[in-house]
C-alpha cells in the first residue's frame, strides 16, 4: 500500500463547477500537506501547502486536512478550464533540511467550457 | 519558469546503457532532489543533495547515483538500463529552511 493515495480520475466537470480532489494518507509521522499542480509536458509546481490539521485559502482553491482520518483535500471553486491539468497531494516527513516529500499518483482533471 | 534547468529534454537510449542527466538549481538554492514519474508509480523521491552532500535517500536503485557539484549542478547517472527506466525524470531545488521545491522541466529518458 502506498503511504499516499489518490484517485487518479480523469475528473471532468463543466466550467464554473466546484471540483473536490482528494487524498488518504497511513504514514502518521506526516506534518505537512501539499497540493502541485501539473500541465502537461511541465514539472510540478506548489499550489498550497498546510500544516498538520486545518483549513487553508488562497483565492479559488482551498486546503483541507482531517489528520484524524487521515484525509486530505483540494477544493476549487468557480473551475476555468485553464485549472485542466493533474494535481498531485503529498506529504512531508522530516526536520527541517532532512525532509522527504511523498506523492500521490495524481488526479487529472479536465474542466470544459 | 521555475528558475531550475535540466538537460537533456529528451534522451533515447538502449538497454544496458548509462547516461548522465543534468540540472542546474535555482540560483542560491542549496538543496537539490531527485524524482522519477512513471504511469504506474507516479512520482517518487529518488535522492536529495545540499550544498554538496547526500542528505536523504528514496527509492533510488543501485545502479542509479547522483552527485552535487561545488557550483551547486547536480548530476544523476543512470547505469544497466532497463525497459521499465524509461520515465520522466525531474530535478527540484528549495532554499535554505523553506519546504517549498520548484520543479524542472524534466527530463524524458525512453530506454529502448
Amino acid at each position: 500500500q502506498k503511504e499516499v493515495e489518490q484517485d487518479p480520475g480523469p475528473l471532468s466537470v463543466p466550467e464554473g463547477a466546484i471540483v473536490s480532489l482528494n487524498c488518504t494518507y497511513s504514514n502518521s509521522a506526516f506534518q505537512y500537506f501539499m497540493w502541485y499542480r501539473q500541465y502537461s509536458r511541465k514539472g510540478p509546481e506548489l499550489l498550497m501547502y498546510t500544516y498538520s490539521s486545518g483549513n487553508k485559502e488562497d483565492g479559488r482553491f482551498t486546503a483541507q486536512v482531517d489528520k484524524s482520518s487521515k484525509y486530505i483535500s483540494l477544493f476549487i471553486r468557480d473551475s476555468q478550464p485553464s485549472d485542466s491539468a493533474t494535481y498531485l497531494c503529498a506529504a512531508l516527513s522530516g526536520v527541517s533540511g532532512y525532509s522527504t516529500l511523498t506523492f500521490g499518483k495524481g488526479t487529472m482533471l479536465l474542466v470544459s467550457p | 519558469d521555475s528558475g531550475v534547468t535540466q538537460t537533456p529534454k529528451h534522451l533515447i537510449t538502449a538497454t544496458g546503457q548509462r547516461v548522465t542527466l543534468r540540472c542546474s538549481p535555482r540560483s542560491g538554492d542549496l538543496s537539490v532532489y531527485w524524482y522519477q514519474q512513471s504511469l504506474d508509480q507516479g512520482l517518487q523521491f529518488l535522492i536529495q543533495y545540499y550544498n554538496g552532500e547526500e542528505r536523504a535517500k528514496g527509492n533510488i536503485l543501485e545502479r542509479f547515483s547522483a552527485q552535487q557539484f561545488p557550483d551547486l549542478h547536480s548530476e544523476l547517472n543512470l547505469s544497466s538500463l532497463e525497459l521499465g527506466d524509461s520515465a520522466l525524470y525531474f530535478c527540484a531545488s528549495s532554499a535554505t529552511g523553506t519546504l517549498q521545491q520548484y520543479f524542472g522541466p524534466g527530463t524524458r529518458l525512453t530506454v529502448t
